[in-house]
């Protein structure tokens, strides 16, 4: 079992769906990231959370520490929001622990 | 401060050349960490430092890939003798002691 695991693994919705993308871990954890990548493209760091919820625009990342479980919505999903969203978590090692990532796929 | 800067952004080599990528992260943090990301899959732990100091290295390291940190700032990753299977999506990430990481946006290396 992936010490990371997210789902779905891939996403096909349309434009101004709400969007649920879930990341489980098994690690003990100081904070969660939420990172994006669109194709071809670099990463781009999304969220870092460690307790409860962060909204940016139309992103909100919740986490529950006590189920090791975090969640990212997207709310009015819109065709540019297509990327791979990838859950990352630092393990006791010091070592960042990255999920396979969603990919997205919003129609307009 | 711009964050965790990588270059280049994208480098395509032939094979059997060298290449170096560069990073430089923000810089009050004293970790420093190489990933790589092949297509589809998550992004695996290469390296870390702490200051100029190499702490680990992954057995995905071979003896090709070498990483320094020479001066506890910036670092950079070397690969020589550059193979297909090498290319990849080398990202760097920094932090200090025990905040949160911040990722740079990544090296793509292309291979012909």
């Amino acid at each position: 079992k992936n010490e990371v695991e997210q789902s779905p693994q891939n996403l096909t919705a349309q434009e101004g769906e709400f969007i649920t993308i879930n990341c489980s871990y098994s690690v003990g954890i100081s904070a969660l990231h939420w990172l994006q990548q669109h194709p071809g493209g670099g990463i781009v760091s999304l969220f870092m959370l460690s307790s409860g919820k962060k909204k940016h625009g139309r992103l909100i990342a919740t986490i529950n520490i006590q189920e090791k479980h975090s969640s990212l919505h997207i709310t009015a999903s819109h065709p540019r929001d297509s990327a791979v969203y990838i859950c990352a978590v630092p393990n006791r090692d010091d070592k960042i622990i990255f999920g396979k990532g969603t990919r997205l796929h919003i129609l307009p | 401060d711009t964050g965790v800067s990588q270059n280049p952004r994208h480098k395509i080599t032939k094979r059997g050349q060298n290449v170096t990528f560069r990073c430089d992260p923000i810089s009050e943090h004293n970790r420093l960490y190489w990933y790589r990301q092949t297509l589809g899959q998550g992004p695996e732990f290469l390296t870390y430092f702490q200051n100029e100091a190499q702490l680990e290295k992954s057995r995905l390291l071979s003896d090709r890939f070498s990483a320094e940190r020479p001066k506890g700032s910036f670092s950079t990753l070397e690969i020589q003798r550059t193979e297909q299977g090498d290319s990849a999506m080398y990202l760097c990430a920094s932090r200090r002691d025990v905040y949160g990481y911040t990722f740079g946006s990544g090296t793509r290396l292309t291979v012909v």
